[in-house]
This record gives structure tokens, C-alpha cells and sequence, in this order.
């Protein structure tokens, strides 16, 4: 089955605490990206990457740290969260670039106290 | 001025009618649009693209760009409670490969 997964799914830690969520596709997506969404914010790209060893900054990339060192997989690796983190984050996929259909993993849902 | 400006709803909306949501953005320069659906609880999914000014049709939805208003807008016909979700309006950049996302609109479809 075409799918993007995320682990985990809900997380809870504490401000400090390196972790990372992990994001796999297996539909030999060259464009990857992370977004979180907050209410009433929508979903706001945090970084994407448009091949292995290539990677970008989006709108709010602070705090965040992506790699690609293999084509399925780009995790999302957060140093010191801190509460401002907080928050819903979503992996997506797609051929070629952002142009093409998104397809979304399940969600992580974080939250740092 | 957000670049993808949507009004969060919720609209309430009576089945079998038609419901409207519209979409403005502020970068002439753009000039691919997206519309994903996401139902409570669950990620988003790809209803309909459009790049061109005017109507692109699929089933019971239809897009409009009017790129000189800049503005994108959804329609829904025979709208079904099954319809009910947070619809997502997106743009993607021509200068990078960024997508930019509206706030997304609540739609309610009343039995």
C-alpha cells in the first residue's frame, strides 16, 4: 500500500529534551516536506527537500533540523523543544515537486511541557 | 496581509445546496492552486488543481481562478453531510518549491 508514515504518532516531553519524529514514504517520492499546523494558523512548511542531500528552509524553519540522506525517509529532528512547539506536524510526499498531490502521513501530535 | 487568505467558517451550509468557498491570495506571480479537504482528526487530501483563469470541473466540484482578482474559489454542488470537513486552499510558488496554505475554511452541511 502507497503510504506515508510518521512515529510516533503522540508525543509528550519536556522542554530540552532532543527528539526526533521520523517520516517514510514508499511511493519513490523525489519531494518531501514538513509542515506543523496550529488553530487558526493552518499548516505553515517548516522544511522541504527536494531530492536527497538537498534541503530548505520554509516559513518557520526555527528550531527545527530535517536530513535526507535517503530518498523514503526525512525526519524531523527538534535539538531543545521548547512549549512554543507545541503542536500538530505532518509529512507529506510527492513526484517531483510541490505542484503534484501532497500525500500527508497521519500526524504527529507533540506537545512539550 | 497573509498570502493565502481564507475566511475560517465555520459555513453552515443545507444539503443539497451548493456551498462556496473562496480563497484570495497576493502574489501575482503565482500560478498554481490546490484545494485539499481535511475531515476532523485526519490529514489533508487533494480535492482539485487548477493553473488556468476560469473553470475546471470534477463531479460535484468545480474551481475557479480569476488570476486578475486573485482570487481561487471552491463549489460544491448537492452538497452531502459527508462533505462536512476544513477545506484547505493552497498556492505553490514559482520561485522555489514552497506551498503556502490558507487557514482553511470550516464547512457544515446540515441534514
Amino acid at each position: 500500500e502507497a503510504q506515508v508514515t510518521q512515529n510516533p504518532r503522540y508525543l509528550i516531553t519536556v522542554t530540552g529534551k532532543k527528539l526526533t519524529v521520523t517520516c517514510s514514504q514508499n511511493m519513490n517520492h523525489e519531494y518531501m516536506s514538513w509542515y506543523r499546523q496550529d488553530p487558526g494558523l493552518g499548516l505553515r512548511q517548516i522544511y522541504y527537500s527536494m531530492n536527497v542531500e538537498v534541503t530548505d528552509k520554509g516559513d518557520v524553519p526555527e528550531g527545527y533540523k530535517v536530513s535526507r540522506k535517503e530518498k523514503r525517509n526525512f525526519p524531523l529532528i527538534l535539538e531543545s523543544p521548547s512549549p512554543n512547539q507545541t503542536s500538530l506536524y505532518f509529512c507529506a510526499s510527492s513526484h517531483g515537486t510541490p505542484k503534484e498531490t501532497q500525500y500527508f502521513g497521519p500526524g504527529t501530535r507533540l506537545l512539550v511541557l | 496581509q497573509k498570502e493565502v487568505e481564507q475566511n475560517s467558517g465555520p459555513l453552515s451550509v443545507p444539503e443539497g445546496a451548493i456551498a462556496s468557498l473562496n480563497c484570495t491570495y497576493s502574489d501575482r506571480g503565482s500560478q498554481s492552486f490546490f484545494w485539499y479537504r481535511q475531515y476532523s482528526g485526519k490529514s489533508p487530501e487533494l480535492i482539485m488543481f487548477i493553473y488556468s483563469n476560469g473553470d475546471k470541473e470534477d463531479g460535484r466540484f468545480t474551481a475557479q481562478l480569476n488570476k486578475a482578482s486573485q482570487y481561487v474559489s471552491l463549489l460544491i454542488r448537492d452538497s452531502q453531510p459527508s462533505d462536512s470537513a476544513t477545506y484547505l486552499c493552497a498556492k505553490a510558488q514559482d520561485s522555489n518549491y514552497q506551498l503556502i496554505w490558507g487557514a482553511g475554511t470550516k464547512l457544515i452541511i446540515k441534514p
